[in-house]
């Protein structure tokens, strides 16, 4: 099964900040990654798919680039709404479709 | 507007069943590709099974192969995940969620119900 892993798990930043998370696939998975973003008590929301297209919706400020085995999501001016837990998730061929195991972006 | 709402959590003993449904609304249900998606108290996301539209693509996480069943109706716009043997490792918010698909391939999911907590405890 393919294995992700993201970094850090944990950021401290401040309004206005660029912010970057960055996730990692145990073997290539071509452009098949998406990224969501989950606020507590709430369901995950779709943010980027297909490593880099911007889901309907979404703000500009948030993008996403990679391939293969590295990928990341950029927050180019962070926001109060941003503050959340952010998610990656590969969808590659075959299932399993993992999920990486979060970073949790909180106020300095 | 794209609406999926979860039924079918509580309480459970362990080995014991449970079905959740998922009643959507607001698009063509059966042309879509859906998910079950787990989240376990404090935890991170666990996708769970897929089916697609016609059902005739099912998969199933490891952890639950062979003891969930994935199915739905797209005459009645549900979706549904039959549990047995339930264990209490499978405690979690189950959110069900629609596929992004093109191309023939799934790229995640865009739309998410509210989730339905499941509790497998004695």
């Amino acid at each position: 099964d393919i294995q992700l892993t993201q970094s850090p798990s944990f950021l401290s930043a401040s309004v206005g900040d660029r912010v970057t998370i960055t996730c990692r696939a145990s073997q290539g998975i071509s452009s098949y990654l998406a990224w969501y973003q989950q606020k507590p008590g709430k369901a995950p929301k779709l943010l980027i798919y297909a490593a880099s297209t911007l889901q309907s919706g979404v703000p500009s400020r948030f993008s996403g680039s990679g391939s293969g085995t590295e990928f990341t999501l950029t927050i180019s001016s962070l926001q109060p709404e941003d503050f959340a837990t952010y998610y990656c998730q590969q969808l590659n061929s075959y299932p399993p479709w993992t999920f990486g195991p979060g970073t949790k972006v909180d106020i300095k | 507007e794209v609406q999926l709402v979860e039924s079918g959590g509580g309480l459970v003993q362990p080995g014991g069943s449970l079905r959740l449904s998922c009643a959507a609304s607001g698009f063509t249900f059966s042309s879509y590709s859906m998910n079950w998606v787990r989240q376990a108290p404090g935890k991170g996301l666990e996708w769970v099974s897929y089916i697609s539209s016609s059902s005739s693509t099912i998969y199933y996480a490891d952890s639950v192969k062979g003891r969930f069943t994935i199915s739905r109706d797209n005459a009645k716009n549900s979706l549904y995940l039959q549990m047995n043997s339930l264990r209490a490792e499978d405690t979690a918010v189950y959110y069900c969620a629609r596929a992004v698909t093109e191309d023939r391939h799934d790229y995640g999911a865009d739309y998410w119900g509210q989730g339905t907590l499941v509790t497998v405890s004695s």
